[in-house]
């Protein structure tokens, strides 16, 4: 059970715009800012959105994050073919004393 | 062009203990705090834990499937960080990362650069 809360999957067609889902609590998305990777197949995780809502050099204005509270959304819009992955929100957990993961989203494209 | 290179997975069996290595190049690795991330396969990413840089003490923090298991430390003059795994139980099995956040200093994230992971298989 991951602390912090994903739907396991995500799907749209190209050029749709979907969003993906992270709920936690007061301890960690509530006090701490969020990050978001994306997972390729077969490959390392990538950093795509830190401090909620920043983009490292690189990624493109397609994906967005933002927060309300104890959850955090990515948004993805303009959906591409090369974006199906599995997409992982994280935050530092303040009760823990450590990181903590969703579980994973895995978006298709339709 | 930032690197790290993981090493030393393989298969192990329960109760044994077996060390990895994470190597950087590209960047000043004292500077970092360096974290180690695994996923077993098929699941999700699970935070180890992490060692601060010698500045902040070269502290470490593990998660709490680990703790007591598990050791993390560095040397700097090799630019290398190990990670000690004994006791070694089936739940560990898992493709082992070594992460560094996106600037150096205190804050151990967001994680920016990766390796690309070493295999860890616990089995009898």
């Amino acid at each position: 059970q991951s602390v912090l809360a994903q739907p396991p999957s995500a799907s749209g067609t190209p050029g749709q715009r979907v969003t993906v889902s992270c709920s936690g609590s007061s301890s960690n998305i509530g006090s701490n800012t969020v990050n978001w990777y994306q997972q390729l197949p077969g490959t390392a995780p990538k950093l795509l959105i830190y401090s909620n809502n920043y983009r490292p050099s690189g990624v493109p204005d397609r994906f967005s994050g933002s927060k309300s509270g104890t959850s955090v959304s990515l948004a993805i819009s303009g959906l591409q073919a090369e974006d199906e992955a599995d997409y992982y929100c994280a935050a530092w957990d303040d009760s823990l004393n450590g990181w903590v993961f969703g579980a994973g989203t895995k978006l298709t494209v339709l | 062009e930032v690197q790290l290179v993981e090493s030393g997975g393989g298969l192990v069996q329960p109760g044994r203990s077996l060390r990895l290595s994470c190597t950087g190049s590209g960047f000043t690795f004292g500077d970092y705090v360096i974290s180690w991330v695994r996923q077993a396969p098929g699941k999700g990413l699970e935070w180890v834990g992490l060692i601060k840089s010698k500045a902040y003490g070269a502290t470490t923090d593990y998660a709490a499937s680990v703790k007591g298991r598990f050791s993390i430390s560095r040397d700097d003059s090799k630019n290398i960080a190990y990670l000690q795994m004994s006791s070694l139980k089936t739940e560990d099995t898992a493709v082992y990362y070594c992460t560094i956040p996106l600037r150096p200093g205190f804050s151990s994230g967001p994680f920016d650069s990766w390796g690309q992971g070493t295999l860890v298989t616990v089995s009898s």
